[in-house]
């Protein structure tokens, strides 16, 4: 199992260019979710979907977007990038929801 | 929505003494609280949980604690080693239907001393 991967590991951007974070999982898990950090904030919940075809917003959405057609991927698109999503982003995942969430390797990314 | 705050930011320990970070959480509808350990460069990992019917979970040198009536719950690390040294994040949780949302604290550094 390759567990939870994202590509890319490293994105930098302009101001206004659009993108798509991927992630993916091969554990058929339902619960996805994905996270930015941000130095001496820990980590917040931008998106997250409890199943194909199902998701929610979390703390800090806007800007970006999701969907889920498959159970194994959950992509995160940034409309416009701005400075202020330079970021680590992480995706993760779990079997069922409160449960242990397996985390991918992270994408950093610069928005100049 | 839930609002978790973590303490100390920053935790200096001589090798093999204790270590405690505490959390305290805002709503007494989280049920589940998660403790996560992410080495420089490194994913967030799992290393232990506690659900609300329970006042007291271990494993080996790692416990973690939790008072529902106070609303906090702490991590203790006994027994100290270098490969201790990370940052440990807390996290709470309600999950209820349509509301499935971890919400993360600010993260502890924790740097064993030789």
């Amino acid at each position: 199992n390759a567990g939870v991967t994202q590509t890319p590991k490293f994105q930098v951007l302009k101001t206004g260019q659009s993108m798509t974070l991927q992630c993916a999982q091969d554990m058929n898990h339902e619960y996805m979710s994905w996270y930015r950090q941000d130095p001496g904030m820990g980590l917040r919940l931008i998106h997250y979907s409890v199943g194909a075809g199902i998701t929610d917003q979390g703390e800090v959405p806007n800007g970006y977007n999701v969907s889920r057609s498959t159970t194994e991927d959950f992509p995160l698109r940034l409309l416009s990038a701005a400075p202020s999503q330079t970021s680590v982003y992480f995706c993760a995942s779990s079997s069922e929801y409160p449960d242990t969430q397996y985390f991918g390797p992270g994408t950093r990314l610069t928005v100049l | 929505g839930e609002n978790v705050e973590q303490h100390p930011s920053t935790l200096s320990v001589q090798e093999g003494d204790s270590a405690v970070i505490k959390c305290t959480y805002s709503d007494s509808a989280s049920n589940y609280f998660p403790w996560y350990k992410q080495e420089l460069g490194k994913r967030p990992q799992l290393i232990i949980d506690i659900r609300s019917n329970v006042g007291e979970k271990k494993d080996q040198r790692i416990a973690v604690t939790l008072n529902k009536t106070a609303k906090h719950f702490s991590l203790h690390i006994t027994e100290t080693q270098p490969e201790d040294s990370a940052v440990y994040f807390c996290a709470a949780s309600i999950s209820n239907f349509g509301n499935e949302k971890l919400t993360f604290g600010t993260g502890t550094r924790l740097t064993i001393i030789p």
